[in-house]
Protein backbone atom coordinates (compact mmCIF):
# COMPACT_ATOMS: atom_id res chain seq x y z
CA UNK A 1 0.00 0.00 0.00
CA UNK A 2 1.34 3.71 -1.25
CA UNK A 3 1.93 6.02 1.75
CA UNK A 4 0.25 8.41 0.01
CA UNK A 5 -3.03 7.70 -1.89
CA UNK A 6 -5.14 10.00 -4.01
CA UNK A 7 -8.19 9.84 -5.67
CA UNK A 8 -9.55 9.41 -8.28
CA UNK A 9 -6.80 9.09 -10.80
CA UNK A 10 -8.61 10.10 -13.55
CA UNK A 11 -11.25 13.25 -13.87
CA UNK A 12 -12.70 14.74 -16.22
CA UNK A 13 -14.83 17.49 -15.79
CA UNK A 14 -17.18 20.36 -18.30
CA UNK A 15 -16.01 24.80 -18.12
CA UNK A 16 -17.25 25.81 -15.28
CA UNK A 17 -17.64 22.43 -12.55
CA UNK A 18 -16.55 22.32 -9.24
CA UNK A 19 -13.76 19.71 -8.44
CA UNK A 20 -12.56 18.23 -5.54
CA UNK A 21 -9.26 16.03 -5.10
CA UNK A 22 -8.77 13.98 -2.33
CA UNK A 23 -5.37 12.60 -1.00
CA UNK A 24 -4.87 10.36 2.52
CA UNK A 25 -1.53 9.39 3.85
CA UNK A 26 -0.64 6.82 6.21
CA UNK A 27 2.55 8.33 7.88
CA UNK A 28 3.62 10.66 10.26
CA UNK A 29 4.20 14.75 8.41
CA UNK A 30 5.03 17.58 9.17
CA UNK A 31 3.10 19.13 6.01
CA UNK A 32 1.26 18.76 3.10
CA UNK A 33 2.04 19.92 -0.25
CA UNK A 34 -0.03 20.12 -3.38
CA UNK A 35 1.44 20.64 -6.49
CA UNK A 36 0.55 20.92 -10.06
CA UNK A 37 2.35 19.51 -13.04
CA UNK A 38 1.15 20.35 -16.81
CA UNK A 39 2.67 18.02 -19.91
CA UNK A 40 6.26 18.27 -20.25
CA UNK A 41 7.08 17.90 -16.40
CA UNK A 42 7.13 21.29 -15.30
CA UNK A 43 6.05 20.88 -11.41
CA UNK A 44 4.40 24.24 -9.44
CA UNK A 45 3.81 24.27 -5.58
CA UNK A 46 0.48 25.28 -4.77
CA UNK A 47 -0.07 24.69 -1.63
CA UNK A 48 2.24 23.95 1.70
CA UNK A 49 -0.16 23.49 4.62
CA UNK A 50 -0.04 22.20 8.13
CA UNK A 51 -3.33 22.78 9.51
CA UNK A 52 -6.80 24.02 8.25
CA UNK A 53 -7.65 25.69 4.51
CA UNK A 54 -5.80 27.58 1.98
CA UNK A 55 -7.26 29.26 -0.33
CA UNK A 56 -5.41 30.72 -3.26
CA UNK A 57 -7.38 32.41 -6.29
CA UNK A 58 -10.02 29.16 -7.15
CA UNK A 59 -8.40 26.55 -5.74
CA UNK A 60 -8.68 25.78 -1.77
CA UNK A 61 -7.02 22.66 0.04
CA UNK A 62 -7.78 22.09 3.17
CA UNK A 63 -6.28 19.47 5.59
CA UNK A 64 -7.39 17.45 8.46
CA UNK A 65 -4.86 15.82 10.40
CA UNK A 66 -6.30 13.68 12.74
CA UNK A 67 -7.65 11.82 9.96
CA UNK A 68 -4.43 12.08 7.36
CA UNK A 69 -6.54 13.28 4.55
CA UNK A 70 -6.67 16.71 2.62
CA UNK A 71 -8.36 17.84 -0.50
CA UNK A 72 -7.90 20.14 -3.01
CA UNK A 73 -11.07 21.93 -4.69
CA UNK A 74 -11.17 24.16 -7.70
CA UNK A 75 -14.10 26.04 -8.44
CA UNK A 76 -15.31 27.54 -11.72
CA UNK A 77 -12.96 25.01 -13.33
CA UNK A 78 -11.39 26.22 -16.66
CA UNK A 79 -9.92 24.43 -19.41
CA UNK A 80 -6.35 25.84 -18.10
CA UNK A 81 -6.75 24.19 -15.13
CA UNK A 82 -6.09 20.71 -16.81
CA UNK A 83 -2.81 18.85 -15.81
CA UNK A 84 -1.71 16.36 -13.06
CA UNK A 85 -2.31 17.41 -9.47
CA UNK A 86 0.21 15.68 -7.16
CA UNK A 87 -0.31 15.62 -3.18
CA UNK A 88 2.97 15.08 -1.54
CA UNK A 89 3.86 14.90 2.16
CA UNK A 90 6.77 15.78 4.08
CA UNK A 91 8.57 12.93 6.26
CA UNK A 92 11.63 14.17 7.94
CA UNK A 93 13.06 16.16 5.23
CA UNK A 94 11.99 14.55 1.66
CA UNK A 95 8.28 14.63 0.12
CA UNK A 96 6.78 11.90 -0.34
CA UNK A 97 4.58 11.46 -3.42
CA UNK A 98 0.89 10.11 -4.36
CA UNK A 99 0.94 9.12 -8.21
CA UNK A 100 -1.09 12.42 -9.15
CA UNK A 101 -4.83 12.97 -10.21
CA UNK A 102 -5.13 13.93 -13.74
CA UNK A 103 -7.87 16.56 -14.72
CA UNK A 104 -9.02 17.41 -17.90
CA UNK A 105 -11.43 19.93 -18.30
CA UNK A 106 -13.67 20.21 -21.79
CA UNK A 107 -14.68 23.63 -22.73
CA UNK B 1 14.81 35.96 -10.59
CA UNK B 2 15.98 33.11 -12.38
CA UNK B 3 14.16 29.34 -10.93
CA UNK B 4 15.94 26.19 -10.60
CA UNK B 5 17.60 25.14 -14.11
CA UNK B 6 18.62 21.71 -15.18
CA UNK B 7 20.55 20.59 -17.57
CA UNK B 8 20.27 18.77 -20.26
CA UNK B 9 17.33 18.87 -20.79
CA UNK B 10 16.80 15.61 -22.64
CA UNK B 11 19.88 12.94 -22.67
CA UNK B 12 19.87 9.53 -24.56
CA UNK B 13 22.89 7.12 -23.64
CA UNK B 14 22.98 3.33 -24.29
CA UNK B 15 23.35 0.74 -21.47
CA UNK B 16 26.33 0.78 -19.66
CA UNK B 17 27.52 4.26 -19.88
CA UNK B 18 28.10 6.92 -17.37
CA UNK B 19 25.82 10.24 -16.89
CA UNK B 20 26.35 13.56 -15.79
CA UNK B 21 22.74 15.51 -14.73
CA UNK B 22 23.36 18.93 -13.61
CA UNK B 23 21.22 21.18 -11.22
CA UNK B 24 21.31 24.69 -11.19
CA UNK B 25 19.03 26.23 -7.64
CA UNK B 26 18.11 29.11 -6.82
CA UNK B 27 20.46 31.68 -5.67
CA UNK B 28 20.66 30.98 -1.80
CA UNK B 29 18.51 28.13 -1.32
CA UNK B 30 20.68 25.97 1.18
CA UNK B 31 18.72 22.53 0.64
CA UNK B 32 18.45 20.65 -2.85
CA UNK B 33 16.40 17.80 -3.75
CA UNK B 34 16.63 15.29 -6.49
CA UNK B 35 13.81 13.14 -7.06
CA UNK B 36 13.18 10.49 -10.03
CA UNK B 37 9.84 10.19 -11.92
CA UNK B 38 8.70 7.09 -13.81
CA UNK B 39 6.40 7.42 -16.66
CA UNK B 40 2.93 7.86 -14.79
CA UNK B 41 4.66 7.55 -11.57
CA UNK B 42 4.65 10.10 -8.82
CA UNK B 43 8.04 11.32 -8.00
CA UNK B 44 10.48 9.35 -6.03
CA UNK B 45 12.97 11.08 -3.45
CA UNK B 46 16.47 10.05 -4.10
CA UNK B 47 19.04 12.43 -2.13
CA UNK B 48 18.46 15.65 -0.01
CA UNK B 49 21.56 18.17 0.42
CA UNK B 50 21.99 20.62 3.19
CA UNK B 51 24.66 23.09 2.44
CA UNK B 52 27.47 20.92 0.79
CA UNK B 53 26.77 17.42 2.40
CA UNK B 54 24.17 15.02 1.62
CA UNK B 55 21.59 14.84 5.04
CA UNK B 56 19.33 12.31 3.59
CA UNK B 57 20.19 9.74 0.61
CA UNK B 58 18.50 7.03 1.51
CA UNK B 59 16.51 7.15 -1.76
CA UNK B 60 19.24 6.82 -3.73
CA UNK B 61 18.33 3.17 -5.30
CA UNK B 62 22.21 1.40 -5.43
CA UNK B 63 25.57 2.44 -5.44
CA UNK B 64 25.44 3.50 -9.34
CA UNK B 65 23.71 6.40 -8.71
CA UNK B 66 26.00 9.30 -6.78
CA UNK B 67 25.36 12.97 -5.80
CA UNK B 68 27.78 16.09 -5.07
CA UNK B 69 27.29 19.81 -4.05
CA UNK B 70 30.93 20.38 -3.39
CA UNK B 71 29.99 24.48 -3.09
CA UNK B 72 26.78 24.37 -1.86
CA UNK B 73 25.02 25.87 -5.03
CA UNK B 74 25.42 23.54 -7.92
CA UNK B 75 24.42 19.87 -7.30
CA UNK B 76 25.89 16.85 -10.12
CA UNK B 77 23.39 13.34 -10.08
CA UNK B 78 26.05 10.94 -11.28
CA UNK B 79 24.77 7.38 -12.87
CA UNK B 80 27.42 4.91 -13.51
CA UNK B 81 26.64 1.92 -15.65
CA UNK B 82 23.09 3.19 -16.83
CA UNK B 83 20.63 0.35 -17.00
CA UNK B 84 17.51 0.81 -18.60
CA UNK B 85 15.71 0.54 -15.51
CA UNK B 86 16.75 4.06 -15.07
CA UNK B 87 15.06 5.97 -17.92
CA UNK B 88 12.99 8.56 -16.29
CA UNK B 89 12.75 12.25 -15.55
CA UNK B 90 15.22 13.15 -13.15
CA UNK B 91 14.27 16.44 -11.13
CA UNK B 92 15.73 18.72 -9.31
CA UNK B 93 14.34 21.18 -6.42
CA UNK B 94 15.39 23.80 -4.01
CA UNK B 95 14.55 25.39 -0.97
CA UNK B 96 15.43 28.25 1.21
CA UNK B 97 16.33 26.26 3.59
CA UNK B 98 14.90 22.80 5.46
CA UNK B 99 11.60 22.79 5.49
CA UNK B 100 10.85 25.40 3.06
CA UNK B 101 8.52 25.10 0.03
CA UNK B 102 10.36 23.28 -2.23
CA UNK B 103 10.75 25.12 -6.45
CA UNK B 104 11.24 22.70 -9.11
CA UNK B 105 13.41 22.39 -12.13
CA UNK B 106 12.13 21.40 -15.22
CA UNK B 107 13.37 18.16 -14.91
CA UNK B 108 16.23 15.62 -17.16
CA UNK B 109 14.45 13.38 -19.02
CA UNK B 110 16.52 10.30 -19.50
CA UNK B 111 16.27 7.75 -21.60
CA UNK B 112 19.07 4.63 -21.88
CA UNK B 113 18.35 2.55 -25.17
Amino acid sequence: KNEVEQSPQNLTAQEGEFITINCSYSVGISALHWLQQHPGGGIVSLFMLSSGKKKHGRLIATINIQEKHSSLHITASHPRDSAVYICAVRNTDKLIFGTGTRLQVFP
Amino acid sequence: GAGVSQTPSNKVTEKGKYVELRCDPISGHTALYWYRQSLGQGPEFLIYFQGTGAADDSGLPNDRFFAVRPEGSVSTLKIQRTERGDSAVYLCASSLDRGGTQYFGPGTRLLVL
